[in-house]
């Protein structure tokens, strides 16, 4: 089984809105990771968290806050967003190990108003 | 600096006709290619890894191919269902349990019937 799952697909909220996007994996995988992409660009990698702890922070802006619960959940808290964060937002996770074959979820179409 | 170049950005097929995509790369050290699938406001859908110059990987109608200097997606005899945008990355990050992505833009295939 290679599922990523994210919640909700669909997300609208205004600037001075708080929400959080959730992403599960059941694979044993110890890395997680959140993308940002934008239409037609390729994903742009936003954070990595390695065996629960935080090792990458790509200077994405402060109005996003990624938290990882336990080993399975992955969340991306979201506070005073602008029109301009509107994008798809990725989940992926990999194995620790030499394969290193991230695996994506679905995806969180967010939209700032 | 580390860099992934995808050609040609589009690519339009008729049923049948095969042809290969292109991914080239400039990276201080290859760690893996690889190649995703990805439709329209979904997720990518991992497809291969490749490690080593010569190494070749095989899956339906898709069939990928490592050189030192680049690697080709070849597709046989597509169908319309092909149609997608296909993405290459590459592997960076030295040790640890991550393996972090330089995504290149993509190529977006379509197939006629």
């Amino acid at each position: 089984d290679t599922e990523v799952t994210q919640t909700p697909k669909h997300l609208v909220m205004g600037m001075t809105n708080k929400k959080s996007l959730k992403c599960e994996q059941h694979m044993g995988h110890r890395a997680m990771y959140w993308y940002k992409q934008k239409a037609k660009k390729p994903p742009e990698l936003m954070f990595v968290y390695s065996y629960e702890k935080l090792s990458i922070n790509e200077s994405v802006p402060s109005r996003f806050s990624p938290e990882c619960p336990n080993s399975s959940l992955l969340n991306l808290h979201l506070h005073a967003l602008q029109p301009e964060d509107s994008a798809l937002y990725l989940c992926a996770s990999s194995h620790p190990g030499t394969a290193y074959e991230q695996y994506f979820g679905p995806g969180t179409r967010l939209t700032v108003t | 600096e580390d860099q992934v170049t995808q050609s040609p950005e589009a690519l339009r097929l008729q049923e049948g006709e095969s042809s290969s995509l292109n991914c080239s790369y400039t990276v201080s050290g290859l760690r893996g290619l690889f190649w995703y699938r990805q439709d329209p406001g979904k997720g990518p859908e991992f497809l291969f890894t490749l490690y080593s110059a010569g190494e070749e990987k095989e899956k339906e109608r898709l069939k990928a191919t490592l050189t030192k200097k680049e690697s080709f997606l070849h597709i046989t005899a597509p169908k319309p269902e092909d149609s997608a945008t296909y993405l290459c990355a590459v592997r960076v990050g030295y040790g640890g349990s991550q393996g972090n992505l330089i995504f290149g833009k993509g190529t977006k295939l379509s197939v006629k019937p």
